[in-house]
């Protein structure tokens, strides 16, 4: 099946840029979404298809997607960023959603 | 508003069954797609079960196939989750979560505030 893998802890100092990835087989053929859960909520869309962004996420919000990793990259990190970052595909050939195992943001 | 509202959660010892609803809100629930991810204490999100607008499209993830199933009442703007053969290892909160268009691939635009299911003797 198929297998997203995150880096489980990314840190940052505020208002600097924080890159969490997102690495899977050839997943540059893929779409890749993405979703920020703060402790005790729902997850929050935050990009989908790669680098499309939801109404009402900030512009700071942004990712890309090639080769074998895709990058969710957050610009001018504030304390409110802080968050567990998923990232997530549909496997076509096996008819399956996956995510990947999440990443904990810390803001410093 | 959309609004996406899990029930039915609890404490169930092994082996035994129960049955999740989610009530939907705010837009045209036979017009898209529906989805029920699972989030164990402390892990990370785990897609659990797929069904397209018109129920036409169903899936499931290997973890759960052959003891869940996943269906949706159009009339009643909701979307139900049976679960037989529970395991401890099913213990979770369960969320439910649109998704962007009729098909099972799209995206997640909304999601519920999730029912805690325990299940134990």
């Amino acid at each position: 099946s198929y297998v997203l893998t995150q880096p489980p802890s990314v840190s940052v100092a505020p208002g600097k840029t924080a890159r969490i990835t997102c690495g899977g087989n050839n997943i540059g053929s893929k779409s890749v979404h993405w979703y920020q859960q703060k402790p005790g909520q729902a997850p929050v869309l935050v990009i989908y298809y790669d680098s499309d962004r939801p109404s009402g996420i900030p512009e700071r919000f942004s990712g890309s997607n090639s080769g074998n990793t895709a990058t969710l990259t957050i610009s001018r990190v504030e304390a409110g960023d802080e968050a567990d970052y998923y990232c997530q595909v549909w496997d076509s050939s096996s008819d399956l959603w996956v995510f990947g195992g999440g990443t904990k943001l810390t803001v410093l | 508003e959309v609004q996406l509202v899990e029930s039915g959660g609890g404490l169930v010892k092994p082996g035994g069954s129960l049955r999740l609803s989610c009530a939907a809100s705010g837009f045209t629930f036979s017009s898209y797609s529906m989805n029920w991810v699972r989030q164990a204490p402390g892990k990370g999100l785990e897609w659990v079960s797929s069904i397209s607008s018109s129920s036409s499209y169903i899936y499931y993830a290997d973890s759960v196939k052959g003891r869940f199933t996943i269906s949706r009442d159009n009339a009643k703007n909701s979307l139900y989750l049976q679960m037989n053969s529970l395991r401890a290892e099913d213990t979770a909160v369960y969320y439910c979560a649109r998704g962007a268009d009729y098909g099972s691939g799209s995206y997640y635009v909304y999601w519920g505030q999730g029912t805690l299911v325990t299940v134990s003797s």
